[in-house]
C-alpha cells in the first residue's frame, strides 16, 4: 500500500531555535498534503493544508508564520516551526492521498514526529 | 462534515469480536463513514469505508443502518495489537481532508 513517511520521528530543539519536518510520500504524487498536531490524551487537530505549488490553508487560529509550510515538489512537503516554544511540543502527524483517487480514498499518514521544545 | 458520537472506551476479551459504535445522525447523503484507528505514538491507519453497503476487508467489516445515522465497526477476532483509539468519522471523500473526534479507546485484554 501507499507509504507517507516523516522525518525526524523525534526532534528535541531548544527554545528560540527552528525546527523542520519532513513529509514524503514514497510511492505515489499528492498535490495536497495535510498537517496535523496532537496533544497528549487529545485527538488529532489539523493545522494546514498543504498544496503544491502554491501557498498553504490554515485553519482558524493556526499562525502561518510560526508554522511555515512548504510544498515544493509532489512527493514532499514540509513544516518548519520556527522559533519553538515549550508550547509548540506536540506530536505533528501529516497525511496525503494519491491524486489519481476517486473521491472516496483513503487517506495515509505519516508515523508522526514528536517535537519536545526545551 | 457532520459530526460523529463515540463511547470513550471499551474493553474487549482477547479473541473476541470487538464491537465499536458510532453516531452520525446529521450525515448527509454524499458523506462517507471512515474508520481510523491510532496505535499510542503512531500515525493514525486507515481500516475501513463505506457510504450505504456493509462493507468487509481483511481488517474489519463495517456495518451501517439503513437510515445511515449510525454504524458499527466489528474486529472479529481482537488481539493484543488491536488496543488503540478507533475514529469513526464522516467525511465526503472529496474533501481529503479528516476532522477527528474524540475515539474510542479499545483496550483488547488478555
Amino acid at each position: 500500500g501507499a507509504v507517507v513517511s516523516q522525518h525526524p520521528s523525534r526532534v528535541i530543539c531548544k527554545s528560540g531555535t527552528s525546527v523542520k519536518i519532513e513529509c514524503r510520500s514514497l510511492d505515489f504524487q499528492a498535490t495536497t498534503m495535510f498537517w496535523y498536531r496532537q496533544f497528549p490524551k487529545k485527538s488529532l487537530m489539523l493545522m494546514a493544508t498543504s498544496n503544491e505549488g502554491s501557498k498553504a490553508t490554515y485553519e482558524q487560529g493556526v499562525e502561518k508564520d510560526k508554522f511555515l509550510i512548504n510544498h515544493a515538489s509532489l512527493t514532499l512537503s514540509t513544516l518548519t516551526v520556527t522559533s519553538a516554544h515549550p508550547e509548540d511540543s506536540s506530536f505533528y502527524i501529516c497525511s496525503a492521498s494519491p491524486q489519481d483517487r476517486g473521491t472516496a480514498g483513503e487517506l495515509f499518514f505519516g508515523e508522526g514526529s514528536r517535537l519536545t521544545v526545551l | 462534515d457532520a459530526k460523529t458520537t463515540q463511547p470513550p472506551s471499551m474493553d474487549c476479551a482477547e479473541g473476541r469480536a470487538a464491537n465499536l459504535p458510532c453516531n452520525h445522525s446529521t450525515i448527509s447523503g454524499n458523506e462517507y463513514v471512515y474508520w481510523y484507528r491510532q496505535i499510542h505514538s503512531q500515525g493514525p491507519q486507515y481500516i475501513i469505508h463505506g457510504l450505504k453497503n456493509n462493507e468487509t476487508n481483511e481488517m474489519a467489516s463495517l456495518i451501517i443502518t439503513e437510515d445511515r445515522k449510525s454504524s458499527t465497526l466489528i474486529l472479529p477476532h481482537a488481539t493484543l495489537r488491536d488496543t488503540a483509539v478507533y475514529y469513526c468519522i464522516v467525511s465526503s471523500g472529496s474533501a481529503r481532508q479528516l476532522t477527528f473526534g474524540s475515539g474510542t479507546q479499545l483496550t483488547v485484554l488478555p
